[in-house]
């Protein structure tokens, strides 16, 4: 594998469920984010860790709970989502400070029913 | 603070026509800007970026863009569009911030519509 992957590519799940989103980056990167995309919307920053802390986050509903385990791997905790919580979910990582170019996996489009 | 906009949200070429796609900037210092690619249901990819070297900066698939100071503009062109450009564009200014902060702020994007 290289680059940045995510699991699952596709994701659907009813309001009461629980599931989690993985992103795992083979770069060698020192910082993961996550973005929320969503349809006619600009790109939502949501959280962001540095060197496995929390640096950022983006008043986000506690609905959603990040974990960073260690530099390569970050994974996104769902549960009692709503529809509007549909949106295609983008990981990325970089290297060095925050402000540099991102590497981003190839999203996993999630569907809140 | 840093901002970035993007002048066109929709932008529609023919085959084999150059493609120009606009993008502004406000930043209190020199940045760093990339411009991104997003094809349908995929990840955001790199196309380049200009971090303080030349001005005129060359990526992948064609594309490039210059670095104007005076005008605070970066845009991106290609000489002659493929369909396979048909995607959305991000332009993207870095805020360094302080320390250990800082971000990467997204323009809002620009489709770009390729016809035969």
């Amino acid at each position: 594998e290289t680059g940045v992957t995510q699991t699952p590519r596709h994701l659907v799940m009813g309001m009461t469920n629980k599931k989690s989103l993985k992103c795992e980056q083979h770069l060698g990167h020192n910082a993961m984010y996550w973005y929320k995309q969503s349809a006619k919307k600009p790109l939502e920053l949501m959280f962001v860790y540095s060197l496995e802390e929390r640096v950022e986050n983006n008043s986000v509903p506690s609905r959603f709970s990040p974990e960073c385990p260690n530099s390569s791997h970050l994974f996104l905790h769902l549960h009692t989502l709503q529809p509007e919580d549909s949106a295609l979910y983008l990981c990325a990582s970089s290297q060095g400070g925050l402000w540099n170019e991102q590497f981003f996996g190839p999203g996993t489009r999630l569907t809140v029913l | 603070a840093q901002s970035v906009t993007q002048l066109d949200s929709h932008v529609s070429v023919s085959e084999g026509t150059p493609v120009l796609l606009r993008c502004n900037y406000s930043s209190s210092y020199s940045p760093s800007l990339f411009w991104y690619v997003q094809h349908p249901n995929k990840g955001l990819q790199l196309l380049l970026k200009y971090t303080s070297a030349a001005t005129l900066v060359k990526g992948i698939n064609g594309f490039e863009a210059e670095f104007k100071k005076s005008e605070t503009s970066f845009h991106l062109t290609k000489p002659s569009a493929h369909m396979s450009d048909a995607a959305e564009y991000f332009c993207v200014v870095s805020d360094r911030g302080s320390s250990n902060t800082g971000k990467l702020i997204f323009g809002q994007g620009t489709t770009l519509q390729v016809k035969p």
